[in-house]
């Protein structure tokens, strides 16, 4: 497809792990993003993976990067109440300069 | 930690106005870019900028948009003469070195609403 995928919405308990999953286009892709847009706010870095990386984690964050499938997810570990957020994955397509974003999940915390 | 500052946040204009939204990237980065997000849909890449010169524009970034690095601080996006569809959310983004090398940084944004 063109476009970078993404589930529209997650909902999650808190204290559960949560998993975003994403479907990128472009193999030549050389990094792979995700940010983090709570409400009425910008885009916050979350973390990135360079291609040819399998698995990244930092703190409660994990990202796996299935580059065979074109497909990036990000676990939350112990998710809690400020989690509640809009993800977005993002890709560099042509191993260029501009971010190509998927239309973000809306992940819901619920006590 | 440093960060992108956009001003205004929110810029309310009459159709057929030019609006100019400023930007102040991270004092060390180099490449610079808008991104827009209209309401309920993806961010769309916009512009990059590098060296005083654009280095790639969508389809979007016609000739009613231009961006200028008026100093050495500033960067900004000007549109000429605004449409109604031109409301959307307009982030700012810097990286130090490129978007592939080092991750973009975003502002929180300017609401541009146009009436």
């Amino acid at each position: 497809g063109e476009d970078v995928e993404q589930s529209l919405f997650l909902s999650v308990r808190e204290g559960d792990s949560s998993v975003i999953n994403c479907t990128y286009t472009d193999s030549s892709s050389t990094y792979l993003y995700w940010y983090k847009q709570e409400p009425g706010a910008g885009l916050q870095l979350l973390t990135y993976i360079f291609s040819n990386m399998d698995m990244k984690q930092d703190q409660r964050l994990t990202v796996l990067l299935n580059k065979k499938d074109k497909h990036l997810s990000l676990r939350i570990a112990d998710t809690q109440t400020g989690d509640s957020a809009i993800y977005f994955c993002a890709e560099t397509p042509g191993g260029g300069y501009k971010l190509s974003f998927g239309a973000g999940t809306t992940v819901t915390v619920r006590a | 930690e440093p960060e992108v500052t956009q001003t205004p946040s929110h810029q309310v204009t009459q159709m057929g106005q030019e609006v100019i939204l400023r930007c102040v990237p991270i004092s060390n980065h180099l490449y610079f870019y808008w991104y827009r997000q209209i309401l309920g849909q993806k961010v769309e890449f916009l512009v990059s900028f590098y060296n005083n010169e654009i280095s790639e524009k969508s389809e979007i970034f016609d000739d009613q948009f231009s961006v200028e690095r008026p100093d050495g601080s500033n960067f900004t996006l000007k549109i000429r003469s605004t449409k109604l569809e031109d409301s959307a959310m307009y982030f700012c983004a810097s990286s130090e070195i490129s978007g592939t090398d080092q991750p973009q940084h975003f502002g929180d944004g300017t609401r541009l609403s146009i009436l």
